[in-house]
């Protein structure tokens, strides 16, 4: 069966200092990886989406980017963190025209 | 912005009571899905009704699709307090692909043993 991996859980960095999240997919081949981010209370803000190795859409312009090193490996990153990065980051994928899988979630604090 | 918007915000209602959550969005979709997230977890997959149907029924779920007037509702039946967490629908539009997702605010349920 298919799983995918989210890590870390819980991460809090100072502003200015740079981020790596990472996301792992097993069971399945070629997904769709996403990355979305969730503020506090409210719904969620697709970020980057990818539908093959070093093939990523960028959905809102902003100091995050994203890479996809590997087939099953989505990694999100930052040079330099804002507050306003806080969140809670979560990374999914799915087959062609299928639901998306969620990982378990990344809560950010940037302080 | 084509994000669905789920009605109401918060919804707080009895074991066993039926709950009915409400979704409207803004162009034209290729399906709606509808995913529960516990408090401080990854969103869970319940249902996808695809913009040709009009009902669609997973248990105690039932979804309905109105793509005249663009929008869905959740019933879940027989609510448990298990089912306390948020709801949040999900649209995949015609013009972006069946996997560009977006999504609401979300409905708060609690439901009281």
């Amino acid at each position: 069966s298919q799983t995918i991996h989210q890590w870390p859980a819980t991460l809090v960095q100072p502003v200015g200092s740079p981020l790596s999240l990472e996301c792992t997919v097993e069971g399945t081949s070629n997904p769709n990886l996403y990355w979305y981010r969730q503020a506090a209370g409210r719904g969620l803000q697709l970020l980057f989406y990818s539908i093959g190795i070093d093939q990523i859409s960028s959905e809102v312009p902003q100091n995050l980017s994203a890479s996809r090193p590997q087939d099953r490996q989505f990694i999100l990153s930052s040079k330099k963190l804002l507050l306003s990065d806080s969140g809670f980051y979560l990374c999914a994928w799915s087959g062609t025209a299928s639901p998306l899988h969620f990982g378990n979630g990344t809560r950010l604090t940037v302080t | 912005s084509q994000q669905g918007e789920e009605d109401p915000q918060a919804l707080s209602i009895q074991e066993g009571e039926n709950a009915t959550m409400n979704c409207s969005y803004k162009t034209s979709i290729n399906n709606l899905q509808w995913y529960r997230q516990n408090s401080g977890r990854g969103l869970v997959h319940l249902i996808l009704i695809r913009s040709n149907e009009r009902e669609k029924h997973s248990g105690r779920l039932r979804v309905t699709l109105d793509t005249s007037k663009k929008s869905s509702s959740l019933l879940i039946t027989a609510s448990r307090a298990a089912d306390t967490a948020s709801y949040f629908c999900a649209t995949a539009a015609l013009k972006t692909g069946a996997n560009n997702l977006f999504f609401g605010t979300g409905t708060r349920l609690t439901v009281i043993p």
